[in-house]
């Protein structure tokens, strides 16, 4: 059965980046979206975005075009997710999660469904 | 765009007690692409209901879902007590958005 594993958490300062690994065992892969999701402490769920291993192609939620960049590694079965530009506001548990979905070709677009496997999920603390 | 609005933000209920919570999305949800989670303090979430009504393995049946359109709904027949949780809804399509969420706590 697919198992999702993160990496440690991690304190960051305003301004810089934070990579968060997503690395895969036991299931199939490369072959779903591995999406992104973040909660803020004592709030809900958001998604941030999401990327196919096996295209190498990732979508992203309007508010972190730009500041945000999903990269695979189908070596070791790994997803990276890095967000740049930090501030306190990015302070959150980061989970990693795996859906189905896929790419319309003909309209370039992402689709996405609900997510059946989660990552332990990453604290990131953004402070100065 | 779309919002998801969850009702009631907090249900205070006994154990054994049935449990309904709704999700009302601000426009139509195509296909019924709506699912469903539970997340415990300290857990990631987990899947409990996709395609409005279908239940993910594993997951009891006293769990259930309905709803199309707009309006959805999330029961627990009989609240047992590592139900005790927050519940978000979510659609799914060309993106993903959660709803704020329901937490159903102990009375």
């Amino acid at each position: 059965q697919l198992q999702l594993v993160q990496s440690e958490s991690e304190v960051k300062k305003p301004g810089s980046s934070v990579k968060v690994s997503c690395k895969a065992s036991g299931g199939t892969f490369s072959t779903y979206v591995i999406s992104w999701v973040r909660q803020a402490p004592a709030q809900g769920l958001e998604w941030m975005g999401g990327i196919i291993p096996i295209f190498d192609r990732a979508d992203y939620a309007q508010k972190f075009q730009g500041r945000l960049t999903l990269t695979t590694d189908q070596s070791t079965d790994t997803v990276y997710m890095e967000l740049r530009s930090l501030t306190s506001e990015d302070t959150a548990v980061y989970y990693c999660a795996r859906g189905g979905g896929g790419v319309n070709w003909h309209y370039r677009q992402f689709y996405f469904y609900h997510m059946d496997v989660w990552g332990n999920g990453t604290t990131v603390t953004v402070s100065s | 765009d779309i919002v998801l609005t969850q009702s009631p933000g907090t249900l205070s209920l006994s154990q054994g007690e049935r449990a309904t919570l709704s999700c009302r999305a601000s426009q139509n949800v195509n296909s019924s692409y709506l699912a469903w989670y539970q997340q415990r303090p300290g857990q990631a979430p987990r899947l409990l209901i996709y395609a409005a009504s279908s239940r993910a393995a594993g997951i009891p049946d006293r769990f259930s879902g309905s709803g199309s359109g707009t309006d959805f709904t999330l029961i627990i027949s009989r609240l047992e007590p590592e139900d005790f949780a927050f519940y978000y809804c979510q659609r799914y399509g060309t993106s993903l958005l959660f709803g704020g969420g329901t937490k159903v706590e102990i009375k």
